[in-house]
């Protein structure tokens, strides 16, 4: 069975800082990795999609990697703004067995940047 | 395409009435899946859909949850008799699957659940 896991559950840092959230799932069966971003009482908005075959994406200030071998993503944030203030959430496209094109999500990650 | 449209965007209902909600996945998706968000639990598949057929619905969490998909654009989410503790948001997603993986899958607003 997959599981998600991301680390820190919460962050939170002043304005202008570099961060590094982490997720790593225990099934390295994937067909690709999502990072999302939740604002409270809103829906999920897609920042990132990797596929298996790749190694990283970039948008912006935001910028993905995957390692599918060790199970693990980061997704790194430059420059934090106030506006980057969110729940971060990964998530894996199952390629494997019976979880077949389930998508399974981590925890979360609750982000703070302060002025 | 308008994205997945879910309606209502909120729901009150009394505890024991029937509530359906219901999901428009973006044209051409041949994934859809049914989340269910709170608190405590955060977010959990409860069914997922390839082609209208359901695929894995190990994440019902009893038998007053149904789902059905009749078409590839449309889909309910039915809870009868509804209670208390099924208060959440639920969302549906959707996305584009193949040989070589998948697109991003696509989140609608969700369903804000409050059974009193």
């Amino acid at each position: 069975k997959q599981e998600v896991t991301q680390i820190p559950a919460a962050l939170s840092v002043p304005e202008g800082e570099n961060l590094v959230l982490n997720c790593s799932f225990t099934d390295s069966a994937i067909y690709n990795l999502q990072w999302f971003r939740q604002d409270p009482g809103k829906g999920l908005t897609s920042l990132l999609l990797i596929q298996s075959s790749q190694r990283e994406q970039t948008s912006g200030r935001l910028n993905a990697s995957l390692d599918k071998s060790s199970g693990r993503s980061t997704l790194y944030i430059a420059a934090s703004q106030p506006g980057d203030s969110a729940t971060y959430l990964c998530a894996v496209l199952n390629a494997g067995g019976t979880s077949y094109g389930k998508l399974t999500f981590g925890q979360g990650t609750i982000l703070t940047v302060h002025p | 395409d308008a994205g997945v449209i879910q309606s209502p965007r909120h729901e009150v209902t009394e505890m024991g009435q029937e509530v359906t909600l219901r999901c428009k996945p973006i044209s051409g998706h041949d994934y859809l899946f049914w989340y269910r968000q709170t608190m405590m639990r955060g977010l959990e598949l409860l069914i997922y859909f390839n082609n209208n057929v359901p695929i894995d619905d190990s994440g019902m969490p009893e038998d007053r949850f149904s789902a059905k998909m009749p078409n590839a654009s449309f889909s309910t989410l039915k809870i009868q008799p509804s209670e208390p503790r099924d208060s959440a948001v639920y969302f549906c997603a959707s996305s584009l699957g193949g040989r070589f993986g998948a697109t991003e899958a696509f989140f609608g607003q969700g369903t804000r659940l409050t059974v009193v």
